[in-house]
């Protein structure tokens, strides 16, 4: 049972560059979270969808953008990614209520 | 403003002592709270939760107490392990709101 799956696991961009981060679940459920965390920040949430076809902004949205692609799959883009963007990406998911599940996370250097 | 509050960035145990790690919260409408464990290079896990009609919830070495009128809750650990070093997240949510709201985390650490 893989859980939450997260891609890629590191990743280097410079600023100005754009990327995706991947993020599936095979336990299905109907809401899915992107947060970031940050030293001494704790877990901020960026993004969040309460069920497929639906997206809504957490506490720090700007400069991100997300997916839903579908059950599965809530991807998490970053157009013109900043050094301020520098962070560790996590991916979460959940049914029962708030009892979520995270991926293994994303470590992003913006240079 | 934070609405949930881990005021201890860090916490040294003995192997086989107590390690309470506390969490106060503002927000009087937070009706469930969670803690997470995470381990590092690793995503965050559940570890235990409490509804606000309990004041004490158990499972195994692990146990949670609220305490409504002071709006704090703490997780019990016995007894410490090595094992048991990592980072400790306090969560809250309110109503039928599925978005917990996180502290910034206690880093335990058990010696041997």
């Amino acid at each position: 049972n893989a859980g939450v799956t997260q891609t890629p696991k590191f990743q280097v961009l410079k600023t100005g560059q754009s990327m995706t981060l991947q993020c599936a679940q095979d336990m299905n459920h109907n809401s899915m979270y992107w947060y970031r965390q940050d030293p001494g920040m704790g877990l901020r949430l960026i993004y969040y969808s309460a069920s497929e076809g639906t997206t809504d902004k957490g506490e720090v949205p700007n400069g991100y953008n997300v997916s839903r692609l579908n059950k599965r799959e809530f991807s998490l883009r970053l157009e013109s990614a900043a050094p301020s963007q520098t962070s560790v990406y996590f991916c979460a998911s959940s049914e029962a209520r708030n009892i979520q599940y995270f991926g293994a996370g994303t470590r992003l250097s913006v240079l | 403003d934070q609405q949930v509050k881990q005021n201890s960035p860090s916490l040294s145990v003995q192997e086989g002592r107590i390690s309470i790690l506390n969490c106060d919260y503002t927000n009087s409408m937070f009706d469930y709270f969670l803690w997470y464990k995470k381990y590092p290079a690793e995503g965050p896990t559940f570890l235990i939760s409490i509804s606000s009609i309990k004041d004490k919830n158990e499972d195994g070495r692990f146990t949670v107490f609220l305490n409504k009128s002071a709006k704090h809750l703490s997780l019990h650990i016995v007894p410490s392990q090595p094992g048991d070093s990592a980072v400790y997240f306090c969560a809250a949510s309110e109503g039928g709101s599925y978005i917990p709201t996180f502290g910034r985390g206690t880093s335990l650490i058990v010696h041997p």
